[in-house]
């Protein structure tokens, strides 16, 4: 089962910031907080993972809570085709050999 | 180049058939995993290799046969296809050790039992 949650759907602005919140409440110290993305019949995709100090890509940036009992992932300018399902997911890495998809975000990038 | 491919892209068939989708990836990665997505948009883990080693089965009924001929190749094999089988199958792999395991998705393969 998934240990994050996360609202169903949120809808953003065209070229403003989309903030995406996760819950991962029963985080433990070893795991670390991993965005994927899934854009409409493709595969998912990588955004970026964190321990628990901020941390920033061409792709978005992730802010983790001092607790590390919640995160957010922030796409500074959203675009449309940003529109897709956003997926938080917690793992144990390197012992970890599964990625276990939750019900995600789906993100509606409006124009 | 794409990193992890899966063939078909379609696949439409009839019930009781046995088929079988084809993955690899040029990454040069340890492990690698096939992921169903149904219609609900669940993605559920289905098996995990590594090293051609099966790592992970997630109660996956029997009918359903991964195949590693080495760890660049994971082959899913269907037998008696049923109905419920339908959804979107995807290919994954990723590198082992150290905290930068992201993973790699193929495309998918659209299965369609009828």
């Amino acid at each position: 089962d998934a240990k994050t949650t996360q609202p169903p759907s949120m809808d953003c602005a065209e070229g403003r910031a989309a903030n995406l919140p996760c819950n991962h409440s029963t985080i433990s110290g070893n795991e670390y907080v991993y965005w994927y993305r899934q854009i409409h019949s493709q595969g998912p995709q990588y955004i970026i993972h964190g321990l628990k100090n901020n941390e920033t890509n061409e792709m978005a940036s992730l802010i983790i809570t001092e607790d590390r009992k919640s995160s957010t992932l922030i796409l500074p300018h959203a675009t449309l085709r940003d529109t897709a399902v956003y997926y938080c997911i917690v793992r144990v890495v390197p012992h970890d050999d599964k990625i276990i998809f939750g019900k995600g975000t789906r993100l509606h990038i409006l124009p | 180049d794409t990193a992890v491919s899966q063939t078909p892209k379609y696949l439409v068939t009839q019930m009781g058939n046995d088929k079988s989708i084809k993955c690899e990836q040029n990454l040069g990665h340890d492990t690698m995993y096939w992921y169903k997505q149904d219609s609900k948009k669940f993605l559920k883990i289905m098996f995990s290799y590594n090293n051609k080693e099966l790592i992970i089965n997630e109660t996956v009924p029997n009918r359903f046969s991964p195949k590693s001929p080495d760890k660049a190749h994971l082959n899913l094999h269907i037998n008696s296809l049923e109905l419920g089988d339908s959804a979107v199958y995807f290919c994954a792999s990723s590198q082992d050790g150290g905290p930068n395991t992201e993973a790699f998705f193929g495309q998918g393969t659209r299965l369609t039992v009828v």
